[in-house]
């Protein structure tokens, strides 16, 4: 059973950056899986952030494409979300997550998620 | 971007009834649709995939069903656990934007 685990700050001041790190046991970064981040804000729907291969290929969600960037670091088993020009907006709970690859790319585990609050 | 409407918005059931949820795509998705519960302070759990096949270790209360652009997902007699909210969510353009609905919250009644 794959097990992933968010950890990063809590709090993020408005216009600047939101930084995540997703560690990865069970499974190796490596794998042939796509690596991904979904949101929630507090008391609504899901919304897909992006995804990451190990290759470093991405796919970013267009509207929030301009401001997004993921990275993988195969050394520690864990990838990584940056979100940058951050508003009241962005505030959500932050689940990563393992995808399957090609047919079968659904969200098969999810870590407990962070919550990240935008404030000054 | 393919945009999935879920409904009800909110299911009111007893136990051991039946729970009926729908989710509709703006355009043709196939089979590529899942179905997930989140309960609350949870994240999402992978219930159905490919629109049909249940994922590891779901209950087989749980169906799906569905092709296109309809889709529905079945609880064939609610336990006190189901009670949760429901997302669906589409895999079927490449590459993508993968969607989720709005969700469908199953309370008790």
């Amino acid at each position: 059973q794959v097990q992933l685990q968010e950890s990063g700050p809590g709090l993020v001041k408005p216009s600047g950056t939101l930084s995540l790190t997703c560690a990865v046991s069970g499974d190796s970064i490596s794998s042939i899986n796509w690596w991904s981040w979904v949101r929630q804000p507090p008391g609504k729907g899901l919304e897909w952030i992006g995804e990451i291969f190990h290759s470093g290929s991405t796919n970013y969600s267009p509207s929030l494409k301009s401001r997004v960037t993921m990275s993988v670091d195969k050394s520690k088993n864990q990838f990584s979300l940056r979100l940058t020009s951050v508003t009241a907006a962005d505030t959500a709970m932050y689940y990563c997550a393992r995808m399957g690859y090609g047919a079968d790319e659904y969200f098969h585990d999810w870590g407990q998620g962070t919550l990240v609050t935008v404030s000054s | 971007e393919i945009v999935l409407t879920q409904s009800p918005a909110t299911l009111s059931l007893s136990p051991g009834e039946r729970a009926t949820l729908s989710c509709r795509a703006s355009q043709s998705v196939s089979i590529y649709l899942a179905w997930y519960q989140q309960k609350p302070g949870q994240a999402p759990r992978l219930l159905i995939y490919d629109a049909s096949k249940r994922a590891t270790g779901i209950p087989g209360r749980f169906s799906g069903s569905g092709s296109g652009t309809d889709f529905t997902l079945t609880i064939s007699s609610l336990e006190p656990e189901d009670f949760a909210v429901y997302y669906c969510q589409q895999r079927s353009n490449w590459p993508p934007p993968l969607t989720f609905g709005g969700g469908t919250k199953v309370e008790i009644k």
